[in-house]
């Protein structure tokens, strides 16, 4: 399967807990996004990655979310201190390097669904 | 200014019907414009895209029609199949802004045998 993987697909944790997800985008993509997607809402942007350079933060990501991706290739995000309002599928799309004619066009892994309790 | 809205929020079709979902946006900066299917418990899966210089853009049974002046698009799907039964999002985004997409709410369609 060469598409963008998420690690793992499902995680329940206790309030107050740390977590990791992972993320492998589709090789020689260089941009890597995470959303984060609530019941009965479209996915919301978190942050983005063009290599191994974060680019832009979403306000939605407070200091207890990190991100990295640290050699361009897979990233990592980390949730301290979980709260239940951080319930929620997280997402990770990659696209391809763009040409100055064409878009990026991104494609997102299964997702990996948090449960705080 | 950075919203998307789309509508309806749910929509139920005969098999063999058309299906139409629209969206709205603010933001005249925004240079691409996808379409988004997603079924329980995946994750998004592309299904066709526009760009604003271009007014309608079909792949098989999909067709996306722009309206730049209203800053609306739509996506039709022809001869509706119950496998088409998903949530569909419309999103933005700018080349210049990094290519984040901004999603609408989404729409919940359920095309009946």
């Amino acid at each position: 399967d060469t598409g963008v993987s998420q690690d793992p697909r499902h995680k329940i944790t206790k309030r107050g807990q740390n977590v990791t997800f992972r993320c492998d985008p589709i090789s020689e993509h260089n941009r890597l996004y995470w959303y984060r997607q609530t019941l009965g809402q479209g996915p919301e942007f978190l942050t983005y990655f063009q290599n191994e350079a974060q680019l832009e933060k979403s306000r939605l990501l407070s200091d207890r979310f990190s991100a990295e991706r640290p050699k361009g290739s897979f990233s990592t995000l980390e949730i301290q201190r979980t709260e239940q309002g951080d319930s929620a599928m997280y997402l990770c799309a990659s696209s391809p390097p763009t040409g100055r004619d064409s878009y990026n066009e991104q494609f997102f892994g299964p997702g990996t669904r948090l449960t705080v309790l | 200014q950075q919203q998307v809205k789309q509508s309806p929020q749910s929509l139920i079709v005969q098999k063999g019907g058309i299906s139409i979902i629209n969206c709205a946006y603010e933001n005249t900066a925004f240079d691409y414009f996808p379409w988004y299917q997603q079924f329980p418990g995946k994750g998004p899966a592309l299904l066709i895209a526009i760009r604003p210089d271009v007014s309608e853009k079909k792949e098989g049974r999909f067709t996306i029609s722009f309206n730049k002046s209203a800053k609306q698009f739509s996506l039709h799907i022809m001869d509706s199949q119950p496998g088409d039964s998903a949530t569909y999002f419309c999103a933005a985004s700018m080349r210049n802004q990094g290519g984040k997409l901004i999603f609408g709410q989404g729409t919940e369609l359920s095309v009946k045998p």
